[in-house]
């Protein structure tokens, strides 16, 4: 079964700092990964997602993400923080079973702090 | 406009009242999902359609029912509600491994 691990349910960054907000997953097939924001009073939007090519996967807004298959992990980051990126992001891992069945993280919110 | 949308944004209720929430979608997408979002524990998956004639459980349909109307249309019915209820919904439609949401609606229950 499938399963998605957020660690830190908020983390807080000055403006320019680094981004790291970390993702580990389980999954008994090859595993669908993304990254969805949520802004205030919003729905999801999706960040990025890695779909088997390329381990490190650029997203939206300066964000990437790297798949190491080794650590189970698929982390994001951004080298420098903005105000506006101030949000909840949840990590997700999808399986095709027929149609495609995702699983979503508790989320963390993201802090900016000016 | 929004590609996903639902109604209302906001509703406040009492237990026993049976609500419906409702979501209409104008990307044309075969697969919609309703899910629940409580803090700390993320998104969880209430029911989910692959096209009109199918619906299936996900893993807290228990005290909710759904009906999908047309393939634009998806609704979520509490038959009778219960604070352990009050939570923000939403909607969202899918295509390939991609899910689009809806903007939420919070609903509480008194």
């Amino acid at each position: 079964a499938q399963s998605v691990t957020q660690l830190g349910s908020h983390v807080s960054v000055s403006e320019g700092a680094l981004v790291l907000l970390r993702c580990n997953y389980s999954s008994s097939v090859p595993p669908y990964l993304f990254w969805y924001v949520q802004y205030p009073n919003q729905g999801l939007q999706l960040l990025l997602k890695y779909t088997s090519a390329a381990t490190l996967v650029k997203g939206i807004n300066g964000f990437e993400a790297e798949f190491k298959k080794s650590e189970t992990s698929f982390h994001l980051t951004k080298p420098s923080a903005h105000m506006s990126d101030a949000a909840e992001y949840f990590c997700a891992v999808s399986e095709y079973t027929g149609g495609f069945k995702t699983i979503f993280g508790a989320g963390t919110r993201l802090f900016v702090k000016a | 406009d929004a590609d996903v949308t639902q109604t209302p944004r906001n509703r406040i209720t009492k237990t026993g009242k049976r609500i419906m929430l409702e979501c209409s979608q104008t990307k044309g997408h075969d697969r919609m999902y309703w899910y629940r979002q409580d803090p700390g524990l993320g998104l969880r998956l209430i029911y989910y359609s692959f096209d009109v004639k199918d619906i299936n459980k996900g893993e807290i349909s228990d005290g909710y029912s759904v009906s999908r109307q047309a393939q634009a249309k998806f609704s979520l019915s509490l038959e009778s509600a219960i604070p352990n209820q009050t939570a923000l919904y939403f909607c969202a439609t899918s295509v390939a491994d991609t899910q689009y949401f809806g903007p939420g609606t919070r609903l509480t229950v008194l």
